[in-house]
């Protein structure tokens, strides 16, 4: 497709459970980005890719999160055990990368804990 | 650490009027700038941005920004608002040698007819 795509759009999941959450980038955009969104709130750094390697991890929260990408297209993000503070829109970005970072954002996941 | 404030969390305006939103970031190096407008329902889109060059940036839909680097600041402006700007702003701030983009907690712009 011509944008990022993020799945699902919606998750609902119980306290405590193990959730994914898939970014498909813009093709042949080499740097890919995730944040967090909470409400009323401007979009949180979580971590970004360069390739297949996390450049920047730093924004991770604890070690409950986990994201990869493998194969330096489509990216998950991991969370375990989950808790309700981490209800949440989940944005993924994805920019050509070099020096002049231009992210193009999907839709967002919205994740709630109940 | 970086960060990037925007004072103006909630601006009401009515349509014509004139739009100011500021931004400043605390980073002393070399940055690259960004607006990114959220218009309701929908993902971030960029407004503009400023790489280098002419700090005065013309971005889609009448908006401009300034960047002066003596004051760290970014402002957005347009001269004169519609009520389809009625959306969220945010400003971002990436430092030049690394893919890191810092977003602002967005300022939420109401126009009303």
């Amino acid at each position: 497709g011509a944008g990022v795509s993020q799945t699902p759009s919606n998750k609902v999941t119980e306290k405590g459970k193990y959730v994914e959450l898939r970014c498909d980038p813009i093709s042949g955009h080499t740097a890919l980005y995730w944040y967090r969104q909470s409400l009323g709130q401007g979009p949180e750094f979580l971590i970004y890719f360069q390739g297949t390697g996390a450049a920047d991890d730093s924004g991770l929260p604890n070690d409950r999160f986990f994201a990869v990408r493998p194969e330096g297209s489509v990216s998950t993000l991991k969370i375990q055990r989950t808790e309700r503070g981490d209800s949440a829109v989940y944005l993924c970005a994805s920019s050509p990368g070099g020096r002049a970072v231009e992210a193009f954002f999907g839709q967002g996941t919205r994740l709630t804990v109940v | 650490a970086q960060s990037v404030s925007q004072h103006n969390h909630h601006v009401i305006l009515s349509e014509a009027a004139s739009l100011e939103l500021g931004c400043n970031y605390s980073y002393g190096g070399t940055v690259n700038l960004f607006w990114y407008v959220q218009y309701p329902g929908q993902h971030l889109q960029l407004l503009l941005k400023y790489f280098s060059g002419d700090p005065l940036v013309k971005g889609i839909k009448g908006f401009e920004a300034e960047f002066i680097k003596s004051k760290f600041s970014f402002n957005l402006r347009k001269p004169s608002v519609q009520w389809s700007d009625t959306a969220e702003y945010f400003c971002a701030v990436n430092e030049v040698n690394t893919d890191k983009l810092i977003f602002g907690t967005g300022t939420r712009l109401q126009v009303f007819p």
